[in-house]
């Protein structure tokens, strides 16, 4: 069956702009997750969600990051304002069950440089 | 999240050598898994480690996953060219959903 989705897989902004990153999750996965990957580092947590409930923000660097899943399938990560410090790949991940030690599927990325 | 010491941070190896890399971490985890991540893809699960002790198969990878939970390794035998990547090792600290990752080990195989 399909994996995890996620589009566009590459964004260019210009400092200040606002962007939007689309993450599709296998269908039927009740938990998704959003990680932030610098380049030459592991993923770092976000977020993560319980259907369409946002459980866990703490890994959410500034207010300026917001991330929403209103009918507990398809989920959107939002920055605003972007800044050159964001310039990441965002990954995201859904996993079947609600349960912490649940496999994690990941999608292949957006990768988003900020100018 | 907790920091997780993955090393070595790079190896250059020839076909058909073994490999191994390992994971340590200052706070105890319950799980440790393993992923491997190719350029442009997101992290594929090779190996997932549930109990102290464990020790688990996967064709030619073998990890475990340490006594005192708080660290662990891979080795990978008989290395092929596709076994290049980066590989990473995570855990689940005892609350939270995240998964905590290292910094990746780059390895490279020269036919």
């Amino acid at each position: 069956g399909a994996g995890v989705s996620q589009s566009p897989r590459y964004k260019v902004a210009k400092r200040g702009q606002d962007v939007a990153l689309r993450c599709d999750p296998i269908s039927g996965h009740v938990s998704l997750f959003w990680y932030q990957q610098a380049l030459g580092q592991g993923p770092e947590f976000l977020t993560y969600f319980q259907n369409e409930a946002q459980l866990d923000k703490s890994g959410l660097p500034s207010d300026r990051f917001f991330a929403e899943r209103p009918e507990g399938s398809v989920s959107t990560l939002k920055i605003q304002r972007t800044q050159q410090e964001d310039s990441a790949v965002y990954l995201c991940a859904s996993s079947l069950a609600g349960t912490p030690t649940d496999t994690q599927y990941f999608g292949p990325g957006t990768r988003l440089t900020v100018l | 999240g907790q920091q997780l010491n993955q090393s070595p941070q790079s190896m250059f190896i020839q076909e058909g050598e073994d490999v191994s890399m390992n994971c340590t971490s200052s706070s105890i985890f319950n799980t440790w898994l393993w992923y491997k991540q190719d350029p442009g893809e997101g992290p594929v699960l090779l190996i997932a480690l549930y109990k102290a002790g464990e020790l688990t198969s996967n064709g030619r990878l073998t990890a475990q996953f340490g006594i005192t939970r708080k660290d662990s390794f891979l080795n990978i035998s008989a290395s092929i060219p596709s076994d290049v990547g980066i590989y990473f090792c995570a855990g689940h600290p005892n609350s939270g959903y995240a998964l905590n990752f290292g910094k990746g080990t780059s390895l490279l195989v020269t036919p």
